[in-house]
């Protein structure tokens, strides 16, 4: 699978979007770019996926870039329930299907 | 909704008492994950099934095994703990097959070994 680059950490301000990036230079033609995210004290919780379109569900859209060396996860109207350590995941949908998580991006909402 | 339930939120063990961490999901799914996170590391995948009595090792199998008897089932056993398996141990469960891998998790089990 693929390895992820994240920042460590960022801010954002209550009701304004996060954008929070994700670098993926080695990802090949079958991975798809997963992207979870853990709350404090409760376990993973799945977003979104994306292999080359850009996507869009009730939680957040998904950018990826024409040559899918990188992504970007926006959540539109932050909250502080959105506080939480975001992780992308680059891997091949095989029969596996394990995934491997790096350290994540630290999401602060602050008022 | 899915439901994957953790037989404990928290427990201490002393060093060299076996340790068993029961997982349980009510989704029929096929796949089961066992994985620990640690500050830093993030999580790692420790073993993983994708059916009954079938187990695949993950990136740090030493010193824990695991048993699927039944499809709703996953155990994680240390046979004899030790104080680096300190850490809290994340269970997941996912379907088979297709590209919507979305692994479900428990809400974990911090693991203490003294």
């Amino acid at each position: 699978d693929a390895k992820t680059t994240q920042p460590t950490s960022m801010d954002c301000a209550e009701g304004r979007a996060a954008n929070l990036p994700c670098n993926h230079s080695t990802i090949s033609g079958n991975e798809y770019v997963y992207w979870y995210r853990q709350i404090h004290s409760q376990g993973p919780q799945y977003i979104i996926h994306g292999l080359k379109n850009n996507e869009t569900n009730e939680m957040a859209s998904l950018i990826i870039t024409e040559d899918r060396k990188s992504s970007t996860l926006i959540l539109p109207h932050a909250t502080l329930r959105d506080t939480a350590v975001y992780y992308c995941i680059v891997r091949y949908t095989g029969t596996a299907s394990k995934l491997t998580f790096g350290t994540g991006t630290r999401l602060q909402v602050t008022l | 909704d899915v439901k994957v339930t953790q037989s404990s939120r928290y427990l201490v063990k002393r060093t060299g008492e076996k340790v068993f961490l029961e997982c349980v999901q009510d989704m029929d799914h096929e796949n089961m994950f066992w994985y620990r996170q640690d500050p830093g590391l993030g999580l790692r995948l420790i073993y993983f099934s994708y059916d009954v009595k079938m187990k695949e090792k993950g990136d740090i199998p030493e010193g824990y095994s695991v048993s699927r008897e039944k499809k709703e089932r996953f155990s994680l056993i240390l046979e004899s703990a030790s104080t680096n398996q300190t850490s809290m141990y994340l269970c997941a469960s996912s379907i088979a097959g297709g590209p919507l891998h979305e692994q479900f998790f428990g809400p974990g089990t911090r693991l203490t070994v003294l």
